[in-house]
């Protein structure tokens, strides 16, 4: 089955750091390009990063400097690395198969809140 | 960045009937490989997205032929060609076009 699972969620607080996990199975993560999106409570959707299949990485400027997405083929997971944290990161952290944006994992809850 | 404009906002649709939704972009979404990264999405309430369409008008494995999707350059559009109550949701615009990857604020559908 095809699938992605987002770990690693939590309460931080603000500046501190964090690091999610998306195990995928049923396909290849080093093969595609892959994307993190997140949603802010009661919001909309919003793009944070990708890492292509050959490597190279792109974030939104909102995280830029601060988020870092990396993957370990061996495990067939994607990472999302997030230090320096502001209440206004605070949402839902999806992973999904970029391009098409065809599979999407469940998410994860991250909090940033003293 | 690409600007993705949603209309309507809020969609209340009796069962059986059809509803349309709209989606404009700020700039052409046609990619130099020569494809338009155009997708539609749904979320459930307390469900993650799910894809409906991509490449404007390609329905994704599972999807019902009642959604369909259209357009071309800047302009497109959603229809549901007879809404059922589990289509009760928000649905998305968004680009792969250009990064970054921009999504439109979303169209509350819902019975009345």
């Amino acid at each position: 089955e095809v699938q992605l699972v987002e770990t690693g969620g939590g309460l931080i607080q603000p500046g501190g750091s964090l690091r999610l996990s998306c195990a995928a199975s049923g396909f290849t993560v080093s093969s595609n390009y892959m994307s993190w999106v997140r949603q802010a409570p009661g919001k909309g959707l919003e793009w944070v990063s990708v890492i292509y299949s050959g490597g190279s990485t792109y974030y939104a400027d909102s995280v830029k400097g601060r988020f870092t997405i990396s993957r370990d083929n061996s495990k067939n997971t994607l990472y999302l690395q997030m230090n320096s944290l502001r209440a206004e990161d605070t949402a839902v952290y999806y992973c999904a198969r970029d391009g098409n944006f065809d599979i999407w994992g469940q998410g994860t809850m991250v909090t940033v809140s003293s | 960045d690409i600007v993705m404009t949603q209309t309507p906002l809020s969609s209340p649709v009796t069962l059986g009937q059809p509803a349309s939704i709209s989606c404009r972009s700020s700039q052409s979404l046609v990619h130099s490989d020569g494809n338009t990264y155009l997708s539609w999405l749904q979320q459930r309430p307390g469900q993650p997205p799910r894809l409906l369409i991509y490449k404007i008008s390609n329905r994704f494995s599972g999807v019902p032929d009642r959604f369909s999707g259209s357009g071309a350059g800047t302009d497109f559009t959603l229809k549901i060609s007879r809404v059922e109550a589990e289509d009760v949701g928000v649905y998305y615009c968004m680009q792969a076009t250009q990064f970054p990857r921009t999504f439109g604020g979303g169209t509350k559908v819902e019975i009345k």
